[in-house]
């Protein structure tokens, strides 16, 4: 199975920091990544997929780059409805997905 | 829009199989669109893909529970269910359901709110 590997596992920041958060897959993935955002006690929710694609009605300060093994997921000026944790999946495996560990970020 | 609820026991004795049912309102589940899948998520960890369904009745399954995995379909009642037998406390987790749609594949666009299941005594 692909394992992803998320770094860091936590961050501190302020708001109106940019935020990068990197996600490697132990083998090639090609563009084949996702990246969701959970609050405690909710569902994850998709952010952005095909590595860089925004998912309709998330706010443009999120982005993604990243193809083959390294990934990032950039929030370019954050907000505080933005302190959460961070999801990568892939799904080149499909259909056997998997996960990242997760980004938990956290209040400066 | 498109909701997903889970239901089932929130305690599950060890050994003993564990069942939850997501019920699907706001679109058909046999529509032929979309998989529906399971996901679970320890207190405090990661997430775990369980295993999918399109509405045909084709599973998949991760290998890593497929011997204890069964996921079913009721296009009756909009309704697709986990059965996960001989479970253990590692099995204790927040078990969601989710979908993801035929042209975005592998890619979860709605969840369900999730819901606690304890393996104890």
């Amino acid at each position: 199975a692909i394992r992803m590997t998320q770094s860091p596992s936590s961050l501190s920041a302020s708001t109106g920091d940019r935020v990068t958060i990197t996600c490697r897959a132990s083998q090639g993935i090609s563009s084949y990544l996702a990246w969701y955002q959970q609050k405690p006690g909710k569902a994850p929710k998709l952010l952005i997929y095909a590595a860089s694609t925004l998912q309709s009605g998330v706010p443009s300060r999120f982005s993604g780059s990243g193809s083959g093994t390294d990934f990032t997921l950039t929030i370019s000026c954050l907000q505080s409805e933005d302190f959460a944790t961070y999801y990568c999946q892939q799904y080149y495996s499909y259909p056997l997905l998997t996960f990242g560990g997760g980004t938990k970020v956290e209040i400066k | 829009q498109v909701q997903l609820q889970e239901s089932g026991p929130g305690l599950v004795k060890p050994s003993q199989t564990l069942s939850l049912t997501c019920t699907v309102s706001g679109g058909s589940i046999s529509s032929g669109s979309y998989y529906w899948s399971w996901i679970r998520q320890p207190a405090g960890k990661g997430l775990e893909w369980i295993g999918r369904i399109y509405t045909s009745g084709s599973t998949n399954y991760n290998p890593s529970l497929k011997s204890r995995v069964t996921i079913s379909v009721d296009t009756s009642k909009n309704q697709f269910s986990l059965k996960l037998s001989s479970v253990t406390a590692a099995d204790t987790a927040v078990y969601y359901c989710a979908r993801y749609s035929n042209y975005l594949l592998g890619i979860f666009d709605y969840w369900g709110q999730g819901t606690l299941v304890t393996v104890s005594s």
